[in-house]
């Protein structure tokens, strides 16, 4: 199946700091969701980025789909930025269930 | 506009208990999901349901039911709950946004802790 991994595993960062995170995956995608869950254990949808570039405030995704890889980026951090990062990938010959990366845990430190 | 609503958020229980997690999405979506979260383990589907009326096992179904009971909801019932069974519950629902395009939406969780 296809596999999902993302880095850095874990990230420091003081609040200011900018970030990136990535997320590469193993086989063809037409669909990539970033989520960040918050210290409170909620996920919450960031991006449905298939492919190109999308930004929301501080953040912006760009997923480059025929390289198989998306990037989340992260200017001028909070620190309720803090939590952990998924990114996740659908398999529909699988009723649509996600297939996630194991995360990014970012502390951002005032 | 709710989005997908998860009832409990916090639940113990005694080993040999039963209980229902309820899911509720106000979306209009046909696809539902239930995943399980374990640190180290990510979030594994337990069940899914792509329409009203089906249901299908996901990666860990033993030791779990669904109901998917109407459009909106689409419950998970322990029936004796094990220590193994401690983790955190997400439902989700699933967007189609065409040309084969879909997005997820999770509830807030629940928290079950089994002693």
């Amino acid at each position: 199946g296809i596999q999902v991994e993302q880095s850095p595993p874990d990230l420091i960062l003081q609040e200011g700091a900018n970030s990136t995170l990535r997320c590469n995956f193993s086989d063809s995608v037409n669909n990539l969701q970033w989520f960040h869950q918050n210290p409170w254990g909620q996920l919450i949808n960031l991006f449905y980025i298939p492919s190109g570039t999308k930004q929301n405030g501080r953040l912006s995704a760009t997923t480059v789909a025929t390289e198989r890889y998306s990037l989340l980026y992260i200017s001028s951090s909070q620190t309720t930025d803090s939590g952990v990062y998924f990114c996740a990938v659908p398999r529909y010959n699988q009723g649509g269930k996600l297939i996630f990366g194991q995360g990014t845990e970012l502390s951002v430190k005032p | 506009n709710a989005g997908v609503t998860q009832t409990p958020k916090f639940q113990v229980l005694k080993t040999g208990q039963s209980m229902t997690l309820q899911c509720a999405q106000d979306m209009n979506h046909n696809s539902m999901y239930w995943y399980r979260q374990d640190p180290g383990m990510g979030l594994r589907l337990i069940y899914y349901s792509a329409s009203e009326g089906t249901t299908d096992k996901g990666e860990v179904p033993n030791g779990y039911n669904v109901s998917r009971l109407n459009k909106r909801e689409f419950s998970l019932r322990l029936e004796s709950a094990a220590p193994s069974q401690t983790s955190v519950y997400f439902c989700a629902s699933r967007k189609n946004l065409g040309q084969g395009n879909t997005e997820a939406f999770f509830g807030q969780g629940t928290r079950l802790t089994v002693v």
